[in-house]
């Protein structure tokens, strides 16, 4: 039973368009995180909920909007790609906000076009 | 920037070797922590040494941390062809809120 399970793994889609990446975590843990990983392999936080609620927002486009329904889920909505965001995003949970041994999901690797 | 930094950035060695990464970062931390990540996969946590710690072991995992050179290093004994992964050292600033993670240390294992 996968414990940090993210959708699609690929995504390939054209400049200008809208998609979605799911996560879920079957952990019970308290805190959920986006990550980014560009080409050079530097992993960067994108975003950090503690139940349900946002608690790091690091300089992203606002075209990225993060929502978590319940504290098991947690989606990133991408609005107008664009060809800078084509890297690998990654899913993590940890029991709280301490930011002690992350679970990381398998990553969705994001193309676009 | 605070990003730590590994060094080397790859490193190959032959199976039954011992494999050494570094980390060194610029201010004071909380804690460290080191993770795997296979080709096409998410990271693992593999062990947190805390800023009051100076060695932790976990099966052929050994780490150490010297806080007055701000810096820490991975040793995995015996090396094995399932070792091949990149190597993360992430540390957890002092009133901070978030992981920073260094650039990794590519290792290959070769039969």
């Amino acid at each position: 039973d996968t414990a940090v399970s993210q959708t699609p793994k690929y995504l390939v889609t054209q400049m200008g368009n809208d998609k979605s990446i799911k996560c879920e975590q079957n952990l019970g843990h308290d805190t959920m995180y986006w990550y980014k990983q560009d080409s050079k392999k530097f992993l960067k936080i994108m975003f950090s909920y503690n139940n349900k609620e946002l608690i790091i927002n690091e300089t992203v486009p606002n075209r990225f909007s993060p929502k978590s329904p319940d504290k098991a889920h947690l989606n990133l909505h991408i609005n107008s790609l664009e060809l800078g965001d084509s890297a690998v995003y990654f899913c993590a949970s940890s029991q709280d906000r301490a930011n002690e041994k992350l679970f990381f999901g398998s990553g969705t690797q994001l193309s676009v076009l | 920037s605070q990003q730590g930094e590994e060094d080397p950035q790859a490193l190959s060695i032959q199976e039954g070797e011992n494999a050494t990464m570094n980390c060194s970062y610029k201010t004071s931390i909380n804690n460290l922590q080191w993770y795997r990540q296979n080709s096409g996969r998410g990271l693992v946590h593999l062990i947190l040494i805390r800023s009051n710690e100076r060695e932790k072991h976990s099966g052929r995992l050994r780490v150490t941390l010297d806080t007055s050179k701000k810096s820490s290093s991975l040793l995995i004994t015996a090396s094995r062809a399932a070792d091949t992964a990149s190597y993360f050292c992430a540390t957890l600033f002092q009133g901070a809120q978030k992981l920073v993670f260094g650039q990794g240390t590519r290792l290959t294992i070769n039969p």
